[in-house]
């Protein structure tokens, strides 16, 4: 089983329609989570940091479920420049490590 | 700027011929991070560095090299590449805390 897994999608998404998708982790000892975009091959960037209490930027919120081990981002009004495989990053115990989800590509057409 | 650099950012090469990626970052990060990425699989970690001449292996570091002699520098060797090295790398950097700040990629092939 991966450690972090996410569905791989893609998730067709009318243009201002919502979309949202979870992220699965198996460590419960996890201690911070973010979620990242990255777009067509090219570097990821960090979308945002998820925290206990759940957090919102934007048209973006991001969730998290330490009972039952995942992270969740909902995505609201969604533009065409949302389009983007969005990669779910778990920090497990032991210092430098981070793990990646193989990412959830979303696509927004007009 | 704030970057992190990387080079080559392509490169085709053959079995056996050892090459060498470098990664520099400006922003006085103590932690960088190799990482590599396949289809299907996500990003995983080679090796990290918390600070200099401090490495460590991560998830998949056979095949691979790493030296951290200067805080800002963190090369990759791959001193016998093979095909199954063909992927796509990341270097990143972070200060220690959250927020990874990756590099723009290096697109490797082995023949």
């Amino acid at each position: 089983r991966k450690e972090v897994e996410q569905d791989p999608g893609p998730f067709n998404v009318p243009e201002g329609a919502t979309v949202a998708f979870n992220c699965t982790y198996s460590n419960s000892a996890s201690q911070s989570f973010f979620w990242y975009r990255q777009d067509c091959r090219k570097e990821p960037k960090l979308l945002m940091s998820v925290y206990s209490s759940g957090n919102e930027d934007g048209r973006f919120t991001a969730q998290l479920n330490r009972a039952s081990q995942y992270i969740s981002l909902l995505i609201r009004d969604s533009k065409l420049s949302d389009s983007a495989t969005y990669l779910c990053v778990v920090n497990p115990p032991g210092r430098g490590k981070l793990q990646f989800g193989a990412g959830t590509q979303v696509v927004v057409t007009p | 700027e704030a970057q992190v650099t990387q080079n080559p950012r392509y490169l085709i090469t053959v079995t056996g011929k050892k090459l060498t990626v470098t990664c520099s970052q400006n922003m006085n990060h103590e932690y960088m991070s190799w990482y590599r990425q396949d289809p299907g699989l996500g990003l995983r970690q080679i090796y990290y560095s918390m600070n200099v001449e401090v490495t460590d292996k991560g998830d998949v570091p056979e095949g691979y090299k790493v030296s951290r002699k200067e805080k800002r520098n963190f090369p990759l060797i791959l001193e016998s590449p093979s095909p199954n090295q063909t992927s796509l790398y990341f270097c990143a950097s972070s200060s220690g805390g959250n927020e990874q700040f990756f590099g723009p990629g290096t697109r490797l092939t082995v023949l």
